[in-house]
């Protein structure tokens, strides 16, 4: 199985702040590369596939870039709707595979 | 807008079964792999069971292999997970979520539903 690791695990920001997670994997997934956003209680949301494609209706504030097995989420300038958990997926093999996640609180 | 709905979670106790369902509206079911994804109280994700869009394939996370059984019913737009010699380590919420096409390596989950959760206690 494809290992996906997540840092940090955590973090605190400001509203305004420019956010980054990155998400390693155990082997190359060429671009196979997912982020979702889940807050308190709430079902994951698909935010960015293919490692940079913006899912449709999400925020331009968000953007993901990387290939093989480094990976990077961004937020450009954080919204307090932003505060929550983000995991990294990769879909290039079965299992297909989350990172632990990184939870995003309020500083 | 396509539209998922799980049911059948609850409390069962170790080693029952427990069969949930996830209804699906707003989209043609019959036209995308489904996934089952589960999710431990203040833990991450785990995947846990795929089916292709005829429900001809089918596979899943080594932790539920042979106890667990994910089937469909295209006609009723209705997924199923039958859960079979429950223990307390598959307490979760579970999750439906739609692949992002037909086959079972179609493995981007761009709908997911609510959730149910179960509970595997004596």
């Amino acid at each position: 199985d494809i290992q996906m690791t997540q840092s940090p695990s955590s973090l605190s920001a400001s509203v305004g702040d420019r956010v980054t997670i990155t998400c390693r994997a155990s082997q190359s997934i060429s671009n196979n590369l997912n982020w979702y956003q889940q807050r308190p209680g709430n079902a994951p949301n698909l935010l960015i596939y293919t490692a940079f494609s913006l899912q449709s209706g999400v925020p331009s504030r968000f953007s993901g870039s990387g290939s093989g097995t480094d990976f990077t989420l961004t937020i450009s300038s954080l919204q307090p709707e932003d505060f929550a958990t983000y995991y990294c997926q990769q879909s290039y093999s079965t299992p297909p595979t989350f990172g632990q996640g990184t939870k995003v609180e309020i500083k | 807008q396509g539209q998922l709905v799980e049911s059948g979670g609850g409390v069962v106790q170790p080693g029952r079964s427990l069969r949930l369902s996830c209804a699906a509206t707003g989209f043609t079911l019959s036209s995308y792999a489904m996934h089952w994804v589960r999710q431990a109280p203040g833990r991450g994700l785990e995947w846990v069971a795929v089916t292709s869009y005829d429900g001809g394939h089918n596979y899943y996370a080594d932790s539920v292999k042979g106890r667990f059984t994910i089937s469909r019913d295209n006609s009723k737009s209705t997924l199923y997970l039958q859960m079979g010699s429950l223990i307390a380590e598959d307490t979760a919420v579970y999750y439906c979520a739609r692949g992002d096409c037909s086959s079972t390596s179609c493995r981007r989950f761009d709908y997911w539903g609510q959730g149910t959760l179960v509970t595997v206690s004596s």
